[in-house]
């Protein structure tokens, strides 16, 4: 069975680092690409960006670029979404999914979510 | 980025109705267009591929249309399980953009 096993809700302040995770299993981790999405609160799904492990060949939204960084460890089965320095406006529940290998790209599994919440 | 228009941004309905959501690319995107489900407080649930593959486990009440620009999802008898938030998402571009979403709600 599929699985995205994401890492637990967050505290954090303005300025704050942070690293959060996606583990899947139930498959081979490395040959998928997996995508991070955000969904601010009572808003839509944004796509972030979506990284390959197999060689962290890794894309963005134009919107994310420089603000975010996505990450991989193919030893571990493990995809990372991080900030060197947190906003209140990065507060939002972000959800990694697997896209499905080849056309049309599909996000075919999803974490069950991280949220996380800056305030000061 | 490739922009993604759903019409209506919400819709009433009764059990039972028949309710189709659209979905416009601001670019021809061929039949890269994906559907989504959302319940509150849940992670999205994979409907449709390819603008009308029906996904493995999902009822055939449910159905998806359309090429290039415009696109279709389709309830042919509204359930009520099927009260939800609804997403396109196109995978024609590296930058795979999701729609506004469509919020359907019991009348």
């Amino acid at each position: 069975e599929v699985q995205l096993v994401q890492s637990g809700a967050e505290v954090k302040k303005p300025g704050e680092s942070l690293k959060i995770s996606c583990k899947g299993s139930g498959y081979t981790f490395n040959t998928y690409w997996i995508g991070w999405v955000r969904q601010m609160p009572g808003k839509g799904l944004e796509w972030m960006g979506i990284i390959y492990p197999f060689d962290s060949d890794t894309r963005y939204s134009p919107s994310f670029q420089g603000q975010v960084t996505i990450s991989a460890d193919k030893s571990i089965s493990t995809a990372f979404l991080q900030w060197s320095s947190l906003k209140a406006s990065d507060t939002a529940m972000y959800y990694c999914a697997r896209q499905s290998s080849g056309w049309p790209y599909s996000f075919d599994y999803w974490g069950q979510g991280t949220l996380v919440t800056v305030s000061s | 980025d490739i922009q993604m228009t759903q019409s209506p941004s919400s819709l009433s309905a009764s059990v039972g109705d028949r309710v189709s959501i659209t979905c416009r690319a601001s670019q021809s995107i061929s039949t890269y267009l994906n559907w989504y489900q959302q319940k509150p407080g849940k992670a999205p649930n994979f409907l449709i591929s390819a603008a009308s593959n029906l996904q493995s486990g999902v009822p055939s009440r449910f159905s998806g249309s359309g090429s290039g620009t415009d696109f279709t999802l389709t309830i042919s008898s509204l359930q009520p399980e099927d009260f939800a938030t609804y997403y396109c998402q196109q995978t024609y571009s590296t930058s795979r953009t999701f729609g506004q979403g469509t919020k359907v709600e019991i009348k």
